[in-house]
């Protein structure tokens, strides 16, 4: 079965500065996917950022990257330019890409606090 | 707005008794999934059904069930309800291909008493 890891339960970072949340998993499939989701107070699951295993180039959107390394099973987030919005819980996310299922395995979370 | 629904919002019953959650589904997907977030398991996936089938099981315990509806609408339905039900249940839904990313409903929180 796969697992997925978030070593970091609560990280803070300055407004406008850069943070990076860690993720590791565990799985022995070669093609999946990730995902950081980011939860709010308003508890609302929004997806942040996906990555496709089979990808080597790391996904971005906008402020918001990610650093995957397939050998090290290590899918890292970057926020850059760190905003008082991004205030959140934020979960890494593993989905096989075989048949059968497409449900998604969930770190703890890591909560985020951005100071101004 | 994710275009997933869910109803209701909040949701307080006492021990014993029995709910049922309900899920629609953005236009156009197929899957249906329920995940059930708590403070001690964090989030679990509970159950996925695809066109009317189930198509995926994770920890669904034996006293819940769910079913998806022709119109694609599903309902997650809890009986003997005990405190440690207590949680944020999520319905999420995608296109059900596996490039599908999914996408959720605002959750409904059950407090059990």
């Amino acid at each position: 079965a796969q697992t997925v890891t978030q070593s970091q339960p609560e990280m803070s970072v300055q407004e406008a500065e850069t943070v990076t949340l860690s993720c590791t998993y565990d799985t022995s499939e070669s093609d999946y996917y990730l995902f950081w989701y980011k939860q709010p107070p308003s508890r609302q699951m929004i997806l942040v950022i996906r990555q496709e295993a089979y990808k080597q180039q790391n996904a971005t959107e906008n402020r918001f990257s990610v650093n995957f390394q397939k050998a090290a099973k290590s899918f890292s987030l970057k926020i850059s330019d760190s905003q008082l919005g991004d205030a959140a819980m934020y979960f890494c996310a593993y989905r096989s890409a075989q048949g059968g299922s497409e449900k998604l395995v969930f770190g703890k979370g890591t909560k985020l606090t951005v100071n101004p | 707005d994710s275009g997933v629904t869910q109803t209701p919002k909040h949701l307080i019953t006492a021990t014993g008794q029995r709910v049922t959650l309900r899920c629609s589904p953005r236009s156009g997907d197929l899957s249906v999934y329920w995940y059930q977030q708590s403070l001690d398991q964090g989030l679990q996936f509970l159950i996925q059904y695809y066109n009317g089938e189930e198509r995926a099981k994770g920890n669904i315990l034996e006293r819940f069930s769910a079913q998806q509806f022709p119109d694609l609408h599903s309902e997650l339905n809890l009986s003997s309800l005990e405190l440690g039900d207590s949680a944020l249940y999520f319905c999420a839904s995608s296109a059900g291909q596996a490039v599908g990313e999914a996408f959720f409903g605002q959750g409904t929180r059950l407090t059990v008493v």
